[in-house]
């Protein structure tokens, strides 16, 4: 079984420019996850989709972040304009259903440095 | 509210010696604990997880946890270190929302050194 791609998987940007990152989860997964992992943290909860809806989005800064998950399956995050403190890995995972339960399988993530 | 502490940031065991990660949360819910453990250049991957079923769980690589009520803890155990056990381990709460989905928070890690 294949697992969750995530791609590209290094990006460097000057600050004030746009960048996208893609993921493409597990065949099957209804749920789909971002996270943002700073340096030395724990992964953050950015925004999680239920087939092709948003169910939570509460700590995706929505002035400059923005995520969309067409017919269910893909997801890309796009972040414009990069600030400096969006350096940082951003993690797509996914998991069969949606309970509190279910196992979240994860990408390999891109790391992202901004300057 | 949800929280979760993991109480060191970096523990260092000898090889072939016990290894305790400590891990305590808080949650409004009957929640749903996890370990991840996260390899250098390597995805997230389960450890084992507690979904109010049996107390004690049992996870890959010989690794188990005790999920204790009274103490909000959920500590991370394995009688003989590896040197492969070297790694950042994360313990992740998660508690059920409305319409079936999840809240998920993950702790800040603790970074496992195994000294030959």
């Amino acid at each position: 079984e294949a697992g969750v791609a995530q791609s590209p998987r290094y990006k460097i940007i000057e600050k004030r420019q746009s960048v996208a990152f893609w993921c493409n989860p597990i065949s099957g997964h209804a749920t789909l996850y971002w996270y943002q992992q700073i340096l030395g943290q724990g992964p953050k909860l950015l925004i999680q989709f239920q087939n092709n809806g948003v169910v939570d989005d509460s700590q995706l800064p929505k002035d400059r972040f923005s995520a969309e998950r067409l017919k269910g399956v893909d997801s890309t995050l796009k972040i414009q304009p990069a600030k400096l403190e969006d350096s940082a890995v951003y993690l797509c995972a996914s998991s069969l259903v949606r309970t509190s339960r279910e196992t979240q399988y994860f990408g390999p993530g891109t790391r992202l440095l901004v300057l | 509210a949800q929280s979760v502490t993991q109480l060191d940031s970096h523990v260092s065991v000898s090889e072939g010696t016990p290894v305790l990660l400590r891990c305590n949360y808080s949650s409004s819910y009957s929640p749903s604990l996890f370990w991840y453990v996260q390899h250098p250049n390597k995805g997230l991957q389960l450890l084992l997880k507690y979904t109010s079923a049996a107390t004690l769980v049992k996870g890959i690589n010989g690794f188990e946890a005790e999920f204790k009520k009274s103490e909000t803890s959920f500590h991370l155990t394995k009688p003989s270190a590896h040197m492969s056990d070297a790694a950042e381990y994360f313990c992740v709460v998660s508690d059920p929302l409305s319409g079936g989905y999840q809240k998920v928070t993950f702790g800040t890690g603790t970074k496992l050194q195994v000294i030959p």
